[in-house]
Formats: C-alpha cells, sequence, structure tokens
C-alpha cells in the first residue's frame, strides 16, 4: 500500500537554490521520516519528525508537518551538487493484527545542476 | 559499527532457481525489515520482525518468498522458485526499536531473473 505521495515526482534546479518537496499522507500518523537514495545505493535516513512537532531543522534541510492537512515538506536550502538524490517520505501506517509498519512513497528526484 | 550489511550485491539467475539473499543487521537493534524497490511500484516492505520474530509479513507476495531470522544477526530470504517478475532491488534494513526509530538501510541486492 502507498501511504505518502511525494510531490513533484521530479525536480530540476541550479546550485545554490532552494529545493521543496511536498509528502501528502492518508491516515493518521505516529511520526513522519524522510530518506535520501543516492543511484545505485540504499536508503539514507534524514529526519524524523513526530506528530507534536510542526517544524524540525537539520543542517541546511527544514522539515514541516501539519496534521491537519495531512502534508509534511522538506525544504534544502543553498542546494549543492552533491545533493543530488532521491528522496522519499516515510510514514507509519497501521498493520495486520494491529502491527504498524512504515510505508515510502516513490520518491522526488532531485538534479541540482553545477 | 560496519552498517547494515547485504549479500550477494548483485544476482543474476534463470527463471524456475532458489534465490538466497542475506542480511547482517547493526548489532543491538531490535527490529529488521526486508524492502523490495521496483521502477513500477516503489519501495514495497516485505516483511518485518521485532526480535527475531516475524510481525508483519503481508508484504510477502506469495508463496514463493520466505524470510528467517534465526538470530539477531542474520536473516535471509529466500524465492523459490524464482521469477522474472520478481526481478528488482531488495534492501534488508534494521532499527534500534521498532518504527519510531531510523531505519538504517543497507546496499541492497539487484537481483535479475531472466
Amino acid at each position: 500500500s502507498q501511504q505518502g505521495e511525494e510531490d513533484p515526482q521530479a525536480l530540476s534546479i541550479q546550485e545554490g537554490e532552494n529545493a521543496t518537496m511536498n509528502c501528502s499522507y492518508k491516515t493518521s500518523i505516529n511520526n513522519l521520516q524522510w530518506y535520501r537514495q543516492n543511484s545505485g545505493r540504499g536508503l539514507v535516513h534524514l529526519i524524523l519528525i513526530r506528530s507534536n512537532e510542526r517544524e524540525k531543522h537539520s543542517g541546511r534541510l527544514r522539515v514541516t508537518l501539519d496534521t491537519s492537512k495531512k502534508s509534511s515538506s522538506l525544504l534544502i536550502t543553498a542546494s549543492r551538487a552533491a545533493d543530488t538524490a532521491s528522496y522519499f517520505c516515510a510514514t507509519d501506517e497501521g498493520g495486520r493484527g494491529g502491527s504498524e509498519k512504515l510505508v515510502f512513497g516513490k520518491g522526488t528526484k532531485l538534479t541540482v545542476n553545477p | 559499527d560496519a552498517g547494515v550489511i547485504q549479500s550477494p550485491r548483485h544476482e543474476v539467475t534463470e527463471m524456475g532457481q532458489e534465490v538466497t539473499l542475506r542480511c547482517k543487521p547493526i548489532s543491538g537493534h531490535n527490529s529488521f525489515f526486508w524492502y523490495r524497490q521496483t521502477m513500477m511500484r516503489g519501495l514495497e516492505l516485505l516483511i518485518y520482525f521485532n526480535n527475531n520474530v516475524p510481525i508483519d509479513d503481508s508484504g510477502m507476495p506469495e508463496d514463493r518468498f520466505s524470510a528467517k531470522m534465526p538470530n539477531a544477526s542474520f536473516s535471509t530470504l529466500k524465492i523459490q522458485p524464482s521469477e522474472p517478475r520478481d526481478s528488482a532491488v531488495y534492501f534488508c534494513a534494521s532499527s534500534l526499536r521498532g518504527l519510531n526509530e531510523k531505519l538504517f538501510f543497507g546496499s541492497g541486492t539487484q537481483l535479475s531473473v531472466l
């Protein structure tokens, strides 16, 4: 099942510009996570934001969460060519037997041109 | 710590053959996951273990897939018999305690079934 849906699917910007990616989800969550994946590599965790938090920062990354709209955004400021990657949001979703599982969206492919 | 270690990195096999993917999670992590990634379906959770016990296997496609975690430091994902539609990148991941912690991913196994 697909919980988070990222928008846009692809984004191309120039080095130094800011990049904003959005994620929408359907059900109530306990937390939302953002991950980055470089081509041919595994996913790397960026930020986890809990449902009672509205904003979180980590270096050049800023994540917001609006639970009333069931949406989150990831902002990368002063982008660099090395930020070129796919970015995924992931949300916890109630699964079978009451267990939870972390469900990923299909990602936003970000290209930062030097 | 060496991180989550997967093997093999690449696997090419013929339809009908048995395929075994292996993973070593990070020491001390109690939660373990197998994911599959394809262009069409994105990143799908196959199975989730907690303290070596399978909690949710609703994502396992069919009986041809089986996953075991005999101890906290080793897991296998077996496909028997393999089919071309099983071609994908398979990732394992671990976390300290379930879904409210960040996941650490392996580098993935690129499986091609001819």
